[in-house]
């Protein structure tokens, strides 16, 4: 099973650099590791998805190792509008795995 | 640009019943996934259809089941209803089977058994 680690959660300042790790020792070869975002009482909203390396987009930046054990999710210069779940999901071949969640809590 | 849609946004049924929950996927995309969130949990992996067939399955008892339509709308069928099945249902599709990325979720259809 590829189960997935997270940290329950994380209190940031505005402007913070915030850095959330995904620890999922069983991914699948070829499965990437995506993250999103969810607000209460909606759906998950994608964020950005890696295979390996380092990926940044607008919003965030995502590192993964070599072996893609894990995975961390950065966002940079946080805003209360970023208070939210963050979850990584990965597959292990079989089926898909959302992390436990990371609440990620904004104070101004 | 709709994006995922689905209904009903709330549901409340009694223990036993039976339940139909639909999606229309975003634009472009062909592939629908099931998930349920309990609250305080993260989504738990239901079911994919892709071209009309499951093509992959999470732990979840034959009580669940599906069925993808031409136009890749999708229904998620739960029998027999337990108290259990109290949860955010959320519908995701993508182009492709895309395998956990470029997914796009809909806001979900919050079932309450009674």
């Amino acid at each position: 099973l590829a189960k997935t680690t997270q940290p329950i959660s994380m209190d940031s300042y505005e402007g913070q650099e915030v850095n959330i790790t995904c620890s999922h020792n069983n991914i699948a070869t070829n499965d990437y590791i995506t993250w999103y975002q969810q607000f209460p009482s909606q759906g998950p909203r994608f964020i950005i998805q890696g295979y390996k390396t380092k990926v940044t987009n607008e919003v965030a930046s995502l590192f993964i190792p070599a072996d893609r054990k894990s995975s961390t999710l950065s966002l940079p210069r946080v805003s209360l509008s970023d208070t939210a779940v963050y979850y990584c999901l990965v597959g292990d071949g079989n089926q898909f795995y959302f992390g436990t969640g990371t609440s990620l809590t904004v104070i101004p | 640009d709709a994006g995922v849609t689905q209904s009903p946004t709330h549901l409340i049924k009694t223990r036993g019943q039976q339940v139909t929950l639909r999606c229309s996927p975003k634009s472009g995309h062909d592939t629908v996934s099931w998930y349920q969130q309990a609250l305080g949990q993260g989504p738990q992996f239901i079911f994919q259809y892709y071209e009309e067939e499951e093509r992959q399955r999470g732990n979840f008892p034959d009580r669940f089941s599906g069925h993808q339509f031409p136009n890749y709308s999708s229904e998620l069928n739960v029998n027999a209803l337990l108290l259990g099945d109290s949860a955010l249902y959320l519908c995701a599709s993508s182009k492709g089977q895309a395998r956990g990325y470029g997914y796009t979720f809909g806001s979900g259809t919050r079932l309450t058994v009674v």
